[in-house]
């Protein structure tokens, strides 16, 4: 657990707040994840950085805002949330994009939207 | 439309009751398929990569299986640290990393 950290662990916050979610890898990979797990749902991919680029935007609302300023540190930034947007949010790292290879993830952050 | 089916949702067995979970698929392309563990309130956690058809692989009391249209997640003699949500997910070729996931199946292993 300890090779992917993100904090807080657990966030409430009003629709009018902004705050930020940050993840850390001490693994030495170069691409990183965020990911929203809601009830009943299945994990779903919201964006991708490679090498600090990103790769992928999974059709997230501009309210999510992500930023990664190295290979080892990433952030998401949210500003007037709903109460929809309440999930486990999970960062994750994988060597690279192009290897298939397998992605360690961290422990999420709980996030309630009020 | 691609897609990844669990089942059962949840299942729950005995300690020492063996059973297998299943993962179904609808892909064209496959390159990978992945199974993770997940305890409440906790991230996953890999267990195993499966790459084609015949592969497979083993760690402690599991064992992840792959043919061309499912992978089972076989579970031999349980123990109630076993219980958690086990998800399973696939990468296609050409898609880079994205991982594309399940929604699991919820097991709970009694003494």
């Amino acid at each position: 657990e300890t090779g992917v950290t993100q904090t807080p662990r657990h966030l409430v916050m009003g629709m009018t707040n902004k705050k930020s979610l940050k993840c850390e890898q001490h693994l030495g990979h170069n691409a990183m994840y965020w990911y929203k797990q809601s009830a009943k749902k299945p994990l779903e991919l919201m964006f991708v950085y490679n090498f600090k680029e990103q790769t992928e935007n999974n059709s997230v609302p501009s309210r999510f805002s992500p930023e990664c300023p190295n290979s080892s540190h990433l952030f998401l930034h949210l500003h007037t949330l709903q109460p929809e947007d309440s999930a486990l949010y999970l960062c994750a790292s994988s060597q690279s994009l192009g290897g298939y290879d397998e992605q360690y993830f961290g422990p999420g952050t709980r996030l309630t939207v009020t | 439309e691609d897609q990844v089916t669990q089942s059962p949702e949840a299942l729950r067995l005995q300690e020492g009751e063996s059973s297998s979970l299943n993962c179904s698929y609808t892909v064209s392309g496959l390159r990978g398929l992945f199974w993770y563990r997940q305890d409440p309130g906790k991230g996953p956690e890999f267990l195993f990569t499966l790459y084609s058809a015949g592969e497979e692989k083993e760690k402690e009391r599991l064992k992840a299986t792959l043919t061309k249209k499912e992978s089972f997640l076989h579970i031999t003699a349980p123990k109630p640290e076993d219980s958690a949500t086990y998800l399973c997910a696939y990468i296609l070729t050409g898609g880079g990393n994205k991982l594309t996931f399940g929604t699991g199946t919820q097991l709970k292993v009694e003494l």
